[in-house]
């Protein structure tokens, strides 16, 4: 069974650009998070989609918005990039919402840096 | 609303040696308590979770990790740690009540020979 995948790896873009992440997550799970992690904060909660619908959000900015399709891919999408949204982020996926921790499964990650 | 603290963010290790990372938390409910690890270049791994039960758990990879409620301490340990045990290791916790993972900063393991 494929994990998760997110593409791509890598992304270079600079400032006041938009960028569009993808996420397939494992095969029959309907639920994807995303996270950002940067060095010496952690990971934080992005927002959870289930059933093409956003379920939770965290505290960011409006420029970050997401989707979910109705195969379980997701899309997230950074508009008006900033320095400091360079990070790695990441995808974790589920089978139903709301397995927040023993049941996640996370992708490779995206490295965005924004110069 | 919950928070995580790792006290350490770099562990240096000789191969062989034991070692522990701490993780201390605050919430208002009680919890559920997870250790993950980061191997370079990868996404997260569950090493082991605190749900109910036996307050010592013990995960995959020879780690262990103790609860402690009056402290509301979750450290994990290691008797003997190996070269490939380098690695980012983060503590999460998920208040009983709610689906939400909280993620400590990380602690990165260097284990030398």
């Amino acid at each position: 069974k494929a994990g998760v995948t997110q593409t791509p790896r890598y992304l270079i873009k600079t400032r006041g650009q938009q960028v569009t992440l993808s996420c397939s997550p494992i095969s029959g799970h309907r639920s994807v998070s995303w996270y950002q992690q940067t060095p010496g904060q952690g990971l934080q909660f992005l927002f959870e989609y289930f059933s093409e619908t956003q379920r939770n959000k965290g505290n960011f900015p409006g420029r970050f918005s997401g989707r979910q399709f109705s195969n379980s891919r997701s899309e997230m999408n950074v508009s008006t990039l900033e320095l400091g949204d360079s990070a790695l982020y990441l995808c974790a996926s589920s089978l139903e919402q709301g397995f927040g921790g023993e049941k996640l499964f996370f992708g490779s990650g995206t490295q965005l840096s924004v110069l | 609303a919950q928070s995580v603290t790792q006290l350490d963010s770099q562990v240096p290790v000789f191969e062989e040696a034991p070692v522990e990372l701490r993780c201390n938390y605050s919430s208002s409910v009680s919890v559920y308590l997870f250790w993950y690890v980061q191997y370079p270049n990868q996404g997260l791994q569950l090493l082991l979770k605190y749900l109910s039960g036996s307050t010592l758990v013990k995960g995959i990879n020879g780690f262990e990790a103790e609860f402690n409620k009056s402290q509301t301490s979750f450290h994990l340990r290691k008797p003997s740690v190996h070269i490939s045990d380098t690695a980012e290791y983060f503590c999460a916790v998920r208040p009983s009540n709610d689906y939400k993972l909280s993620f400590g900063a990380g602690t990165t393991v260097t284990v030398r020979a």
